[in-house]
């Protein structure tokens, strides 16, 4: 079975920039959960998707924006880059969302964002 | 919202020695617990979690952790540590109920494993 993947593995941007950042779950996965990896800082909450619809984001400026294709696929954007942007952003998928919240989360190797 | 909070950011030991690396988080509803692991150059995987029932829950490669409610932890321990095991080990929590089920991550504790 084919995990989380994510592409492009590296990318190189400037100030001021747009990325976009794409996500393919496994199959059978409806969540798609966004992630920044920052240096010494963890994982901070981005964006969740479910079934196409935005269900929760996270405390980021809203140039960090995404959406979900009816294929479940996802894309992450993020507008006007700033060097603090550079990062792993990563994204995980999971089965569709239950009210026990007990979804475990599968993640992809992540995309490197570099801003110079 | 909740919060999760690793005491350990680095920590250094030698094969053979014991883990314990600590995890604790506040939350005032019941919620559902995991360890992830990052091995160098890999992904991030899940390394074992607590959703209901016995506290103690075992996972891969020997990791096992325990619950403890009154206390608001879940420490991760391993009797005897590999030099493989050398990696980044993150806590997560999930609440169970109020609509938002995102898993809040710890910063994160780094393991070095000398052999």
């Amino acid at each position: 079975e084919a995990g989380v993947t994510q592409s492009p593995t590296h990318l190189i941007k400037t100030r001021g920039q747009q990325a976009t950042l794409r996500c393919s779950p496994i199959s059978g996965h409806t969540s798609v959960y966004w992630y920044q990896q920052a240096l010494g800082l963890g994982l901070q909450f981005l964006l969740w998707y479910d079934e196409g619809e935005e269900r929760n984001r996270g405390n980021f400026p809203p140039r960090f924006s995404g959406r979900q294709f009816p294929n479940y696929s996802s894309e992450l954007n993020v507008n006007a880059l700033e060097l603090e942007d550079s990062a792993l952003y990563l994204c995980a998928s999971s089965l569709a969302l239950v009210s026990s919240g007990s979804n475990e989360q599968f993640f992809g190797p992540g995309t490197r964002l570099t801003v110079l | 919202a909740q919060s999760v909070s690793q005491h350990n950011h680095h920590v250094i030991l030698s094969e053979a020695a014991s883990l314990e690396l600590g995890c604790n988080y506040s939350y005032g509803g019941t919620v559902n617990l995991f360890w992830y692991v990052q091995y160098p150059g890999q992904h991030l995987q899940l390394l074992l979690k607590y959703f209901s029932g016995d506290p103690l829950v075992k996972g891969i490669k020997g990791f096992e952790a325990e619950f403890i409610k009154s206390k608001f932890s879940f420490n991760l321990r391993k009797p005897s540590v590999q030099w493989s095991d050398t990696a980044e080990y993150f806590c997560a929590v999930s609440p169970t109920s109020g609509g938002s089920y995102i898993p809040t991550f710890g910063r994160g504790t780094s393991l070095i494993v000398h052999p």
